[in-house]
Order: C-alpha cells, then structure tokens, then sequence
C-alpha cells in the first residue's frame, strides 16, 4: 500500500522560512494534500496541489511537487509563532475516497 | 461552513468496558471515516462508510466496529476497550467524490 513519510521535528525562528517535506511510494494520487493541526484541535486543510501541477502558491505558503522523485514539500514564508502546529502531507485517489496521511512533522517557531 | 462534531473531547474508560464514539456532521455529506492520531504514526484509517449502512474497513480495524443509521452521523465502536487503543480519535467527513476531507475536533480516549 501507500507509504506516505516525513520528518517529525522542525524547528525555526520567527521571521524565517520553513520548509516541510514529504516523499510518497503510490504515484497515483490526483490530489496532494497539505493539513495543519493545531494543540488540542482536528485537521484543517491548508492547501492542496493537484498532480499535474509543479507549484502552486498560495499567500505565505508554496507547494512544489517533484513527480519524479515522489516528493512534495510545503514553504512558509515568515514563520510566526501561530504557525507552530502539527502539518500533514496527504495523497488522494484510486478508486475510493480514503486519503493516506503522513506522520506529521511539528513544526516550533521560536520568537 | 462545514461543521463536523464529535461527541466528548476527553475520556476514560476501564479495560474491558463498550465505548461508544459519536461522530456527526452537518453538510449532507456522503462519506465518513474515523482515523486514530498515534505520535510518529500519523492518521490511521480505522473505518469509512460511503453511504447509510455501508462500511469499508480501513487500514486497522481490528477491535473496532462502526454504525451509520443516518446519514449525518458515523459511530465507531470499541467491543471491548483495551489499554492500545488508548489515542486520539478523528472523525471525518467528505462529499462525493471531492478528496477533501473535512475534520472534527477529536477525542482523547484513555483506556485505564
């Protein structure tokens, strides 16, 4: 089945960018997905790429989507501190609905 | 907007004992799925159901069991709780064939 995989931890200051990625095994998604979780809350979507874009912006927030090597990667822009959540990287497609999740990587923001 | 709620946010359960998870949301939508958060693990599909009385099973379904009478509202059973399945339970919902899923708050089961 699908294996969906990213770091667990990334830590930067407020004012940077950060970077979070994800790497993928099933090409066949149609639909990438990026979800945010804040403390203590369920999951909101973000943003979404479809598969056969490169990039896609959206305010602070750049998708790219690397097909070849299966990779999608999230950048915010001037990190604040209400960005300090879990984030989900999510691919969709098939013949379901069902999406696989990443493991979610925790994102801190430092002041 | 899309509102998913679910029915407690925190509890405590004994090993052993029948937990009863509820799950409703307000759009009409067709599809609805419950997950288990684990840290390091992600979300995990327990079950779906793409219509009233029809379930699928997830990737871990095992010591689980799910019910969908109407359509606005998805339960997810535990038979009988065990110390692992202590977690963070979500409930989702979607329309059609739309991949977007639509989150509720969670609940945080603990199974003593």
């Amino acid at each position: 089945g699908e294996d969906v995989e990213q770091s667990l931890f990334l830590s930067v200051r407020e004012g940077d960018s950060s970077v979070i990625n994800c790497t993928y095994t099933d090409s066949s998604s149609t639909y990438l997905y990026w979800y945010k979780q804040e403390p203590g809350a369920g999951l909101q979507l973000l943003t979404y790429i479809f598969s056969n874009m490169d990039m896609k912006q959206d305010q602070r927030l750049t998708v790219l989507l690397n097909k070849k090597d299966k990779h999608l990667s999230l950048r915010i822009a001037d990190t604040q501190t209400g960005d300090s959540a879990i984030y989900f990287c999510a691919g969709g497609g098939g013949a379901t609905n069902k999406l696989i999740f990443g493991t979610g990587t925790l994102l801190a923001v430092q002041p | 907007d899309v509102k998913v709620t679910q029915s407690s946010r925190y509890l405590v359960k004994r090993t052993g004992e029948k937990v009863f998870l509820e799950c409703v949301q307000d759009m009409d939508h067709e599809n609805m799925f419950w997950y288990r958060q684990d840290p390091g693990l992600g979300l995990r599909l327990i079950y779906f159901s793409y219509d009233v009385k029809m379930k699928e099973k997830g990737d871990i379904p095992e010591g689980y069991s799910v019910s969908r009478e109407k359509k606005e509202r998805f339960s997810l059973i535990l038979e009988s709780a065990s110390t692992n399945q202590t977690s963070m339970y979500l409930c989702a919902s979607n329309q059609g064939h739309s991949y977007e899923q639509y989150f509720g708050p969670g609940t945080r089961l603990t199974v003593t």
